[in-house]
C-alpha cells in the first residue's frame, strides 16, 4: 500500500531562515514523488517533482530511497512562501510516465513571519 | 485557458439525497481524476477516467460513481449521501502518457450534507 506521512502539521519560521518540510513515504515499488502547494484562496498546484530534479521558487527536494524520504528545503524562506504544502506519491510506470492515483500526505501549513 | 473548471462551487444536500458534480478538464487534457478532501486532511483519490472508462479506483464505496463524456468532461455522482460525505471534491486533469504527476487541479466543489 502507498502511504505518505508529513509529521508536522504546522511549521513557523522567520523570513530569511532555512526551512525544511518533512515527508516520508512507504511504497514497495518504484515511486514518483511530488510536492504540491496551495496558497491562500488558490487552487492546488504542482511545485516540483523528483524526476525532473528542478528547483522551483528556490525550493529543492531530494529523494532518499534509503530513508524513504522526500523532504522539501529552501535556504532562505520568504513571506510569500506561506502556504499549505502537500507531499504526494504516485506509481512510476516502466515507460517513465505516471498517470495513476496520487497519494497525498496530510499537509504542512508553513508560516513565514516577517 | 481557464484550466480545470468545476461546478457548482458550493452546494448543500440532505442526508439520503443524490448529488452530481461536474468537471471540465484543461484544454488538451484527456484524463480526469476525482479526489475527496475532508477538512484538515490531504486529498483522497476516488477514481480516474480515461477514454470514457474508469481506469483506476480508490477505496470508496459503490455509492460513488462517475462518467466521462466524449469531450473529456466528467461527472461525479454520489448516491445516498451520508453526513461523512461532506468535503471538498477536487477534479484534476492530465494528459495520458505524459502525466508524471503533473495534474492540473480545479478549485473544487464544497459539498455539505445536513
Amino acid at each position: 500500500a502507498q502511504r505518505v506521512t508529513q509529521p508536522e502539521k504546522l511549521l513557523s519560521v522567520f523570513k530569511g531562515a532555512p526551512v525544511e518540510l518533512k515527508c516520508n513515504y512507504s511504497y514497495s515499488g518504484s515511486p514518483e514523488l511530488f510536492w504540491y502547494v496551495q496558497y491562500s484562496r488558490q487552487r492546488l498546484q504542482l511545485l516540483l517533482r523528483h524526476i525532473s530534479r528542478e528547483s522551483i521558487k528556490g525550493f529543492t527536494a531530494d529523494l532518499n530511497k534509503g530513508e524513504t524520504s522526500f523532504h522539501l528545503k529552501k535556504p532562505f524562506a520568504q513571506e510569500e512562501d506561506s502556504a499549505m504544502y502537500y507531499c504526494a506519491l504516485s506509481k512510476a510506470n516502466a515507460g517513465g510516465t505516471s498517470y495513476g492515483k496520487l497519494t497525498f500526505g496530510q499537509g504542512t501549513i508553513l508560516t513565514v513571519h516577517p | 485557458d481557464a484550466g480545470v473548471t468545476q461546478s457548482p462551487t458550493h452546494l448543500i444536500k440532505t442526508r439520503g439525497q443524490q448529488v452530481t458534480l461536474r468537471c471540465s478538464p484543461k484544454s488538451g487534457h484527456d484524463t480526469v481524476s476525482w479526489y475527496q478532501q475532508a477538512l484538515g486532511q490531504g486529498p483522497q483519490f476516488i477514481f480516474q477516467y480515461y477514454e470514457e472508462e474508469e481506469r483506476q479506483r480508490g477505496n470508496f464505496p459503490d455509492r460513488f460513481s462517475g462518467h466521462q463524456f466524449p469531450n473529456y468532461s466528467s461527472e461525479l455522482n454520489v448516491n445516498a449521501l451520508l453526513l461523512g460525505d461532506s468535503a471538498l471534491y477536487l477534479c484534476a486533469s492530465s494528459l495520458s502518457g505524459r502525466g508524471l504527476g503533473g495534474y492540473t487541479f480545479g478549485s473544487g466543489t464544497r459539498l455539505t450534507v445536513v
